[in-house]
């Protein structure tokens, strides 16, 4: 699996936007690119996912770079709900085992 | 609410001894998936369920064991409990074997004392 490398950490004022960077340098043509955070000691939630495309959805944006080495996950207006630790994951989609591998994440803290 | 439901909530228990948490995936979910997370070793996967056959393996100790059962919902047992399985306890589920959009309940915070 390709390794990811995030910055440790991250603040963003609240209402504007949080861009939080992932950097996969040795991502292969068949891996896709998962989102999640966890809030303080709650379960890790599910946020987005992508392959090449940009890709949308009512919680986030995640933007891949055309050679697919780095992604972006923008939150369009941040507030306090959303600090959190974010992690970038990349895997093969398969039939194989499906666990996912959390590295250390960012953690994004909104301030008011 | 992600629709995924873990029990108990907490469970303090003293060393030596055996414990079982329970999951109940979401309904439509096939694959039950189980996560560690304690203090310095991160979230880590443990073990995979789907339909109720074994998956996937983490570093699961050969202490803890795992079972799906035919309703779909899972335990995950741990015996002879060390200080060191003070832990979160996480349980995923998905609707196939093959996604990463995987769902996680709240946890079961596990205290050895």
């Amino acid at each position: 699996d390709a390794k990811t490398t995030q910055p440790p950490s991250m603040d963003c004022a609240e209402g504007r936007a949080a861009n939080l960077p992932c950097n996969h340098s040795t991502i292969s043509g068949n891996e896709y690119v998962y989102w999640y955070r966890q809030i303080h000691s709650q379960g890790p939630q599910y946020i987005i996912h992508g392959l090449k495309n940009n890709e949308t959805n009512e919680m986030a944006s995640l933007i891949i770079t055309e050679d697919r080495k780095s992604s972006t996950l923008i939150l369009p207006h941040a507030t306090l709900r959303d600090t959190a630790v974010y992690y970038c994951i990349v895997r093969v989609v398969g039939n194989a085992g499906n666990m996912l591998t959390f590295g250390g994440g960012t953690r994004l803290m909104v301030k008011p | 609410d992600s629709g995924v439901t873990q029990t108990p909530k907490h469970l303090i228990t003293a060393t030596g001894q055996r414990v079982t948490l329970r999951c109940s995936p979401r309904s439509g979910d096939l694959s039950v998936y189980w996560y560690q997370q304690s203090l310095d070793q991160g979230l880590q996967f443990l073990i995979q369920y789907y339909n109720g056959e074994e998956r996937a393996k983490g570093n699961i100790l050969e202490r803890f064991s795992a079972q799906q059962f035919p309703d779909l919902h899972s335990e995950l047992n741990l015996s002879s409990l060390e200080l060191g399985d003070s832990a979160l306890y996480f349980c995923a589920s998905s609707k196939t074997g093959g996604s990463y959009e995987q769902y996680f309940g709240p946890g079961t915070r596990l205290t050895v004392t």
